[in-house]
């Protein structure tokens, strides 16, 4: 059955600093996702990986994928207060279904 | 072209009633799944449905709940006699297509209050 992990859980950082969060999971899969929530808001797509070594940016945000490992990074680069949300990957289990990860609850201070 | 419409937004009920959760995929897309999320949590998969047919309802609980996705209209998750905790926020997302590169897009949600 697979299983998805982020880490960390929550994060609290300063405006202008960098991170990189992590995104486990822990069966074979073909495609990872990274999703944006604000509170009481449905989910932004922000990435689709979809190959070992894939890596996609969008803004202040990058996204990697390394199949071998299992392993999916979001790097924050120069982090704004927009930031803040809750982000959680997907990896796509049998019959289409996405399973998630419990996601990230970033705060970017000022 | 209008996102994945769900509705009601917002919905409160009495336990022991039933509550009745609509959504419409985007146009042109033909697969449907419904996800539930607790507060503080990630998405739960319920059910993954195709026009007229049930494809995995590996996630949904064994009473109590059912849904459907008629060849017209809305793609219904019914939920009866509803208990506390049922209390949540639903999902629900569309693809065009399954087996491809595809991505769901998400609707709004509902949020169901059960008092």
């Amino acid at each position: 059955e697979l299983k998805v992990e982020q880490n960390p859980l929550f994060l609290s950082m300063q405006e202008g600093k960098n991170y990189t969060i992590y995104c486990n999971y822990s069966t074979t899969s073909d495609r990872l996702y990274w999703y944006r929530q604000d509170p009481g808001k449905s989910l932004e797509s922000l990435f689709v990986l979809l190959s070992n070594g894939a890596v996609k940016q969008e803004g202040r945000l990058m996204a990697s994928l390394d199949t071998k490992a299992r392993l999916s990074t979001l790097h924050i680069t120069a982090a704004v207060h927009d930031l803040s949300a809750t982000y959680f990957c997907a990896s796509r289990g049998g019959s289409e279904k996405l399973v998630f990860g419990k996601g990230m609850k970033l705060t970017v201070n000022p | 072209n209008a996102g994945v419409m769900q509705n009601p937004r917002h919905l409160v009920r009495r336990r022991g009633q039933e509550a009745r959760l609509r959504c419409s995929p985007m146009k042109g897309h033909s697969h449907v799944y419904w996800y539930r999320q607790l507060p503080e949590e990630g998405l739960k998969f319920m059910v993954y449905l195709q026009k007229e047919n049930i494809i995995d309802e590996s996630g949904m609980p064994k009473e109590r709940f059912s849904a459907e996705f008629p060849k017209e209209g809305p793609s219904i998750l019914r939920i009866q006699q509803v208990v506390r905790g049922d209390s949540a926020a639903y999902f629900c997302a569309s693809s065009r297509e399954a087996g491809t590169v595809t991505e769901a897009f998400f609707g709004q949600g509902t949020r169901l209050t059960v008092v």
